[in-house]
């Protein structure tokens, strides 16, 4: 099985910070990665597909990027509403999805 | 646009089945290429694919699971379910479902249902 990897598990950053998150995979998975945000006591919300797409409605700030193993995540101005957890996910190896273990964000 | 919604007992004893709905609203679980599938997600930790299933019975299961999953569609009323046996503590978790666009296409779980919380306990 792929095994998603994240970092770091947590950050803290002010308002206004660039926030970098990265996702590895135990293996090639091209650019089949997803990343998620989830609130608190909320569903997940698709943000990025395919590793750098950017989900319909979603703020320019989210981006992502990578492709093979090495995958990033980026916040280019934290807003208070980003408070989240942040998942990476592979879709390389169908039909057995795997999620990264997350990356709690927090407002400094 | 298409929303989901689960629902089922949220209390369930040990060694018994867990079983869980997804009805969806919005359009026909039918219509277009789509998989439905379900995933957890225990208190405070990470997600967890549990399977998924096509419209024409066609299902996927997490190998870990497999033993004890079984995901089944009922297109007349526009549902599909969740059933798990033989469950533990182990299985206390919010259960999601959503919508896979895969492999037809490309992307990621979306939309998602709310969530539900199940509880194994005695």
């Amino acid at each position: 099985d792929i095994q998603m990897t994240q970092s770091p598990s947590s950050l803290s950053a002010s308002v206004g910070d660039r926030v970098t998150i990265t996702c590895q995979a135990s293996q090639d998975i091209s650019n089949y990665l997803n990343w998620y945000q989830q609130k608190p006591g909320k569903a997940p919300k698709l943000l990025i597909y395919d590793a750098s797409n950017l989900e319909t409605g979603v703020p320019s700030r989210f981006s992502g990027s990578g492709s093979g193993t090495d995958f990033t995540f980026t916040i280019s101005s934290l807003q208070p509403e980003d408070i989240a957890t942040y998942y990476c996910q592979q879709y390389d190896n169908l039909p057995r999805f795997t999620f990264g273990p997350g990356t709690k964000v927090d407002i400094k | 646009q298409v929303q989901l919604q689960e629902s089922g007992p949220g209390l369930v004893k040990p060694s018994q089945t867990l079983s869980l709905t997804c009805t969806v609203s919005g359009g026909s679980i039918s219509s277009g290429s789509y998989y439905w599938s379900w995933i957890r997600q225990p208190a405070g930790k990470g997600l967890e694919w549990i399977g998924r299933i096509y419209t024409s019975g066609s299902t996927n299961y997490n190998p870990s699971l497999k033993s004890r999953v079984t995901i089944s569609v009922d297109t007349s009323k526009n549902q599909f379910s969740l059933k798990l046996s033989s469950v533990t503590a182990a299985d206390t978790a919010v259960y999601y479902c959503a919508r896979d666009p895969t492999p037809f296409g490309r992307g990621g779980f979306d939309p998602w249902g709310q969530g539900t919380l199940v509880t194994v306990s005695s």
